[in-house]
C-alpha cells in the first residue's frame, strides 16, 4: 500500500491566480495521477506525471493552464493556473501499486478543494 | 473518457438493507475495481475483481462480473450508516502496461439510521 498526502486540504482562490498543489507518498513509484473531480461528478484525469520526463495530458488538458512537476519519486506538484470559477473542483492524486496477478490498483491522496471567487 | 456507468446514481436505504449497485462498460477489460469515496474526500479502494472471475467477497461487500454483458454489480449486506458514501467503479484494459483506470459515473448511497 503507500501513503499518500496533499497540500492544502482546500484554498479559496481569486479568479487570475494559481495555486499550487502538492502531493507526497511514502515509497518511491514511478507514475503518479491526477485527477479532477467537479462537484457531484467522476474523477477526470488531467495527466499522469513520470518521474525524469514530462507528464502526459489527456485531451482536454494542456501543460500552460495545468504544469505539472516531479523532481523525484516521492513527490509531484499540479498547478492549477490562471483560476477561473470553471476550476472550483477537488484535485485528487494517486499512485497505481502492483498487486498479485499484476494488476494495479490506485492509492489516493485526501484531496485538495479549490473554490475559485 | 467515462465507459462505466453506474446505476442507480442515487440509493437511499434503511440501516440493515442490502444495497446493490451497478455498473456497465463498453470496451475489453483486464480487471474491475471498486471504490469508495467520503464526503469528497480521497478515495479508497474497496474490491478488484478480474476478467476470469465471476463473484468475490469482501466481508460484506460481494462483487460479480458479467463479462458478456460487460457489467459487474457491488452488493452492501447488512448496510450501516457508516457506509453512507459514494461509490465508483473503474476498469483496467488489456493494453500493455496500462495503469490508468476508466472511472463510472459514481453511485451515491445514503443509509438512513
Amino acid at each position: 500500500s503507500a501513503v499518500i498526502s496533499q497540500k492544502p486540504s482546500r484554498d479559496i482562490c481569486q479568479r487570475g491566480t494559481s495555486l499550487t498543489i502538492q502531493c507526497q507518498v511514502d515509497s518511491q513509484v514511478t507514475m503518479m495521477f491526477w485527477y479532477r473531480q467537479q462537484p457531484g461528478q467522476s474523477l477526470t484525469l488531467i495527466a499522469t506525471a513520470n518521474q525524469g520526463s514530462e507528464a502526459t495530458y489527456e485531451s482536454g488538458f494542456v501543460i500552460d493552464k495545468f504544469p505539472i512537476s516531479r523532481p523525484n519519486l516521492t513527490f509531484s506538484t499540479l498547478t492549477v493556473s490562471n483560476l477561473s470559477p470553471e476550476d472550483s473542483s477537488i484535485y485528487l492524486c494517486s499512485v497505481p501499486i502492483q498487486r498479485r496477478g499484476f494488476s494495479y490498483e490506485q492509492y489516493f491522496g485526501p484531496g485538495t478543494r479549490l473554490t475559485v471567487t | 473518457s467515462q465507459q462505466g456507468e453506474e446505476d442507480p446514481q442515487a440509493l437511499s436505504i434503511q440501516e440493515g438493507e442490502n444495497a446493490t449497485m451497478n455498473c456497465s462498460y463498453k470496451t475489453s477489460i483486464n480487471n474491475l475495481q471498486w471504490y469508495r469515496q467520503n464526503s469528497g474526500r480521497g478515495l479508497v479502494h474497496l474490491i478488484l475483481i478480474r476478467s476470469n472471475e465471476r463473484e468475490k467477497h469482501s466481508g460484506r461487500l460481494r462483487v460479480t462480473l458479467d463479462t458478456s454483458k460487460k457489467s459487474s454489480s457491488l452488493l452492501i449486506t447488512a448496510s450501516r450508516a457508516a457506509d453512507t458514501a459514494s461509490y465508483f467503479c473503474a476498469t483496467s484494459t488489456n493494453a500493455g502496461n496500462n495503469r490508468k483506470l476508466i472511472w463510472g459515473l459514481g453511485t451515491s448511497l445514503a443509509v438512513n439510521p
